[in-house]
């Protein structure tokens, strides 16, 4: 089964900023990587397949990147509705896993 | 629109029975596996197993094999999750979510709004 990793576990950020969120593989998965947002009391929602491709109806402010072990999500304005938690997902090698999250505070 | 509805949220006793649907709309529903999630309390997503509707083609995670049953009725566009007896470590949130694309190693969109267990004496 193939770990992946998340970091930070939290970010505190304000409404405008830049941020680049981390996942890393403990073996490579290709670009067979997606990031999910979950906001609170909320479902999870598919962002980003694929490594770098949008979701239907996801704003262009979302962006992914990375193959092989190391992907990232990079929010390019912070809108206050993104204030939420982020989770990797690999479908590269069964089982498909999840990372543990990383939280996005204001 | 591509929509799952999930059951209720459901509050049991330790050795209770539980069955939680997931019904699925918008969409040909034999056609698209369907995974089921869980998120225990403050915690992340843990991905329990999958079912393929159209012929009840079945896999489970390891963490999870022996301890749910998934079955699906695809006559009433249905999946289910099971437990025989209940303990207070499955109180949870349970998701279910279609597989994205169709393929049985695949990304989840849309998900069901999630079904609350609680499971305590």
């Amino acid at each position: 089964e193939i770990a992946m990793t998340q970091s930070p576990a939290s970010l505190s950020l304000s409404p405008g900023d830049r941020v680049t969120l981390s996942c890393r593989a403990s073996q490579s998965v290709g670009v067979y990587l997606g990031w999910y947002q979950q906001k609170r009391g909320q479902a999870p929602r598919l962002l980003i397949y694929d490594a770098s491709n949008r979701a239907t109806g996801i704003p262009a402010r979302f962006s992914g990147s990375g193959s092989g072990t190391d992907f990232t999500l990079t929010i390019s304005s912070l809108e206050p509705e993104d204030f939420a938690v982020y989770y990797c997902q690999q479908r590269g090698s069964w089982p498909p896993t999840f990372g543990q999250g990383t939280r996005l505070e204001i | 629109e591509v929509q799952l509805v999930q059951s209720g949220a459901e509050v049991k006793k330790p050795g209770e029975s539980l069955k939680i649907s997931c019904q699925g709309s918008g969409y040909s529903f034999s056609r698209y596996w369907i995974v089921w999630v869980r998120q225990m309390p403050g915690k992340g997503l843990e991905w329990m197993g999958i079912i393929y509707p159209g012929d009840s083609d079945i896999r489970y995670s390891p963490s999870f094999q022996g301890q749910v049953t998934i079955s699906a009725d695809k006559s009433i566009n249905t999946a289910y999750l099971q437990w025989d007896s209940l303990k207070a470590s499955d109180t949870a949130m349970y998701y279910c979510a279609r597989h994205s694309f169709g393929y049985s190693l695949d990304y989840f969109a849309p998900w069901g709004q999630g079904t609350q267990v609680t499971v305590s004496s």
